[in-house]
């Protein structure tokens, strides 16, 4: 079945530790895919996304995500993660076919500790 | 330039209990659509809408409906709700270019 897999549920880090978050996905064809953050109790926030081009896509507050093809991944990367980094991050795909409806992670749960 | 707006904020209902979550846009966009947002299972796609008059499901429709009569306002309904109802409900309206803008959600529980 198609899916978008964040197999890291909870992660605890200090701070300046580096992080890396994985998504796969199982999607055919062609996808869009992007990285959301939520802080607690708000909304969802963009932090960067990958159509095409350059694998390695920058995004806002200092985080990046390289996309490899062969392996279906779009893993999220910070070099020296902050306390206020401390959220949900939310890898989704959307396929470049129909609706092009936006199709989420589980998610993955991020504790900076001071 | 208000985004998207989601009223109410928190709602507690009874089992059995009908009741629509309201979603507004000012972006003149013509697609939307709702989530539900659950621990541990991310958010999952409702219902979506491409335009006025035009809805389809997603991925978790069972227990709720849509209509879509202007391209501003798309509420979700909830006919009979049900404890598995109990989630936080987002709304999203999109660009032509995959810019989603998510409303601040709707907390509701089912008792």
């Amino acid at each position: 079945a198609q899916s978008v897999s964040q197999h890291n549920h909870h992660v605890i880090l200090s701070e300046a530790a580096s992080l890396e978050l994985g998504c796969n996905y199982s999607y055919g064809g062609t996808v869009n895919l992007f990285w959301y953050v939520q802080y607690p109790g708000q909304h969802l926030q963009l932090l960067l996304k990958y159509f095409s081009g350059d694998p390695l896509v920058k995004g806002i507050k200092g985080f990046e995500a390289e996309f490899i093809k062969s392996k279906f991944s779009f893993n999220l990367r910070k070099p020296s993660v902050q306390w206020s980094d401390t959220a949900e991050y939310f890898c989704a795909v959307t396929l470049q076919t129909g609706a092009n409806n936006l199709f989420f992670g589980t998610g993955t749960r991020l504790t900076v500790i001071p | 330039n208000a985004g998207v707006t989601q009223t109410p904020k928190f709602q507690v209902l009874k089992t059995g209990q009908s009741m629509t979550l309201q979603c507004a846009q000012d972006m003149n966009h013509e697609y939307m659509s709702w989530y539900r947002q659950d621990p541990g299972m991310g958010l999952r796609l409702i219902h979506y809408s491409v335009g006025a008059g035009i809805t389809d499901q997603g991925e978790v429709p069972n227990g709720y409906n849509v209509s879509r009569s202007t391209t501003e306002d798309f509420p979700l309904r909830l006919l009979s709700a049900a404890p598995s109802q109990t989630s936080v409900y987002f709304c999203a309206s999109r660009t032509d270019f995959y810019g989603y803008t998510f409303g601040s959600g709707t907390r509701l529980t089912v008792v």
